[in-house]
Order: structure tokens, then sequence, then C-alpha cells
């Protein structure tokens, strides 16, 4: 399996607090991303990073940022959580040049 | 805009019987394609992945996918599918404009009938 590890795997938070999940990688691949998974929705890009400080938005990016200071770390800051931000989190990590993504077990957040 | 459609959100079939999985893309450069599957409570796992070459592809588990440019289509098969294949199925297009990304179907939950 791809060196892949996202924290915290569950997390329950009150609406308003700020919330940071990370992504941890050991395989030192170009590309980082962030995905929410909903019901009916499939999995929706967030961010993504092609490298070191660099980043853009996905297709659901409004009320999150992300930050990627070292190859291995991409964090995802939800900045005021809401109720519609509850969902289940993925990290996935990709080589870029057409290759395919492999991706963490996921964070369960939940948002009351 | 680059999009991926699933037209099936759950799909039942009996042990051994054989299975399909529909898949459409909308991209207008040459797609590169993947299907994933996803185990209750787990992450993805890549089943096979198209890039060029041979349009009919060979992935784990059994499976196999056929690329078809005039349909715009990347159809996933099995023969005779296995309890063990009860997951829910993603496919997936890699976008690549300048940096990459991959945008993903609805997915398609299989549940299989004893």
């Amino acid at each position: 399996d791809a060196g892949i590890t996202q924290s915290p795997r569950h997390k329950v938070t009150e609406t308003g607090t700020p919330v940071t999940l990370r992504c941890h990688q050991t395989e030192n691949h170009r590309y980082m991303y962030w995905y929410r998974q909903d019901p009916g929705h499939g999995l929706r890009l967030i961010h993504y990073s092609y490298g070191v400080k660099d980043t853009d938005k996905g297709e659901v990016s409004d009320g999150y940022s992300v930050s990627r200071s070292k190859t291995e770390d991409f964090l995802l800051t939800l900045e005021s959580a809401t109720s519609s931000q509850t969902s289940v989190y993925f990290c996935a990590i990709s080589e870029g040049k057409s290759s395919e993504a492999f991706f963490g077990q996921g964070t369960r957040l939940t948002v009351v | 805009a680059q999009s991926v459609t699933q037209p099936d959100i759950h799909i039942t079939v009996s042990e051994g019987a054989s299975l399909e999985l529909r898949c459409n893309y909308s991209y207008g450069a040459t797609p590169y394609l993947f299907w994933y599957v996803q185990s209750p409570g787990q992450g993805l796992q890549l089943l096979l992945k198209y890039f060029s070459g041979d349009t009919l592809v060979q992935g784990i588990k059994g499976f196999e996918a056929e690329f078809k440019r005039s349909q715009s289509s990347f159809n996933l098969r099995k023969p005779s599918v296995h309890w063990s294949d009860a997951a829910e199925y993603f496919c997936a297009v890699a976008i690549i404009q300048g940096a990459q990304k991959l945008v993903f179907g609805q997915g398609t939950r299989l549940t299989i009938n004893p």
C-alpha cells in the first residue's frame, strides 16, 4: 500500500470552529489531493497541490483552504465548520504523468 | 466541462452472473481512465487503468474494461461475480491542464445476491 496517512480518522466538531485535517505521504509524489465523499455525489475535488506551495481549487473549494509547506504534508482547513461540511474526506497522491492516484483511508468529519 | 457519468446508481446481480458497469466521460483530449473499487468503510483501490494502446484492459480481481472512443465510454466487466465483489465502484478521468486532477463519477453500488 502507498504510504498515505490521514489524521485524525474521526472527528466531531461544533459549527463555527476551525478544523484542520492532515495528509502525510512517504512516497515523495508530486501531486496531493483532497476529496470529499457524499452519498450520491461520488468523490468531489476540494483542492489539490502540484508541488510545495503550489495549490489550486477544485470544484467544491468554498469554505476550505489548504497548505503544503513540505512535499510530504498537505493540510486541509475548514475555516469555520458548517453542518454541510459533514462528510468523509479522502486524501490522494499521484506522481502525475497520467498515473493513477493512491488514496488514504479517509477522515470522517461530523459537524454538529 | 469535463465530467464522468455513471448512469447506474445501484446494481444487483446474482453470484456467478456476469457484470457490466457503465461509465461515460466528457473530455476533449485523449482520456486517461480509471476504475476504482471501495469496500465499506475503506479507501479506494485501483482496479485498472487505460492510458493508450489496446482498448481492452485487464485489471485485478478478474475485472476488465473496454475503452470505446466513439461512444465516450469505459465500461467495466466481469464474467462471473463473487460475493466479495459487493462494493462501490467509481470511474474516473484524469484531466491534464498543466497540472493533473482526477474527476470521478457518482459511483455505482453493487449488491450480490447469493
